[in-house]
C-alpha cells in the first residue's frame, strides 16, 4: 500500500453513460497525476495538478474528460458519454514538491465500457 | 518511434539467473524511473535516478545520460520477481513518459 487510494477499483458501464473516479493522494503531496493504461501498453499521461491548479492536459484528454482537484486534496476524473475505447486502467499518482520527486501510484480504477 | 523503448518485451528466466532489461529514450529528461507492476495493476517505484548507478537488494539500476540508455539488473532471480517492469522518463514539468514494459517470468 503506497498510501494513494482510488475508488472505485472496478467500474463496468454501458456506452454513453458518465462515470467519475476519485483519487486520494498522500496527504502532504502537492502534485497529483492521472495516467491511463490500456491492455499490454505502458501508462500514458493525461493531466496533472499542482495543489488545486490543473497545469497541463494531454491531447489524449478529449473534451469528454474533465478532472478537478477542488481543495488541493482529492481529485476526480469524469468521463462523459463513455465510449468502448475508454476501457482502460486509470491510474493516479502523487508526489511531494513541484515535480522533481518520486511518484507514488494508487491501485488504479479499471473501467470496462460495454 | 516511441520516445521510450524497452527490450525485451517478454523475458523468461530460470530461478537464479542474472536478468537485464534495457531502456533507451530519445527526449530530454530530468530523471528516469524503474517501476514494477504486478497483475491487478498496482505500480511500485523501484528506482529514480538521474546519473550513475543505484542498488537495492538484488536490484541494480544504471543510467548513461550521454547515450540515453538505462539498464535494470536482477541478480539471483526468484519466481517472486515475476512482474512487468516499466521504464519511465520524467520531463521537466514532472509528468512521466512510459515504455511499454517488459514482462518477466521467472520459473522455479
Amino acid at each position: 500500500d503506497t498510501g494513494v487510494s482510488q475508488d472505485p477499483r472496478h467500474k463496468i458501464t454501458k456506452r454513453g453513460q458518465n462515470v467519475t473516479f476519485r483519487c486520494d493522494p498522500i496527504s502532504e503531496h502537492n502534485r497529483l497525476y492521472w495516467y491511463r493504461q490500456t491492455l499490454g501498453q505502458g501508462p500514458e499521461f493525461l493531466t496533472y495538478f499542482q495543489n488545486e491548479a490543473q497545469l497541463e492536459k494531454s491531447r489524449l484528454l478529449s473534451d469528454r474528460f474533465s478532472a478537478e482537484r477542488p481543495k488541493g486534496s482529492f481529485s476526480t476524473l469524469e468521463i462523459q458519454r463513455t465510449e468502448q475505447g475508454d476501457s482502460a486502467m486509470y491510474l493516479c499518482a502523487s508526489s511531494i514538491g513541484t515535480g522533481g520527486d518520486e511518484q507514488y501510484f494508487g491501485p488504479g480504477t479499471r473501467l470496462t465500457v460495454t | 518511434k516511441n520516445e521510450v523503448e524497452q527490450s525485451p518485451q517478454n523475458l523468461t528466466a530460470q530461478e537464479g539467473e542474472f536478468i537485464t532489461i534495457n531502456c533507451s529514450y530519445s527526449v530530454g529528461i530530468s530523471a528516469l524511473h524503474w517501476l514494477q507492476q504486478h497483475p491487478g495493476g498496482g505500480i511500485v517505484s523501484l528506482f529514480m535516478l538521474s546519473s550513475g548507478k543505484k542498488k537495492h537488494g538484488r536490484l541494480i539500476a544504471t543510467i548513461n545520460i550521454q547515450e540515453k540508455h538505462s539498464s535494470l539488473h536482477i541478480t539471483a532471480s526468484h519466481p517472486r520477481d515475476s512482474a512487468v517492469y516499466i521504464c519511465a522518463v520524467r520531463r521537466s514539468q514532472g509528468n512521466l513518459i512510459f515504455g511499454k514494459g517488459t514482462k518477466l517470468s521467472v520459473k522455479p
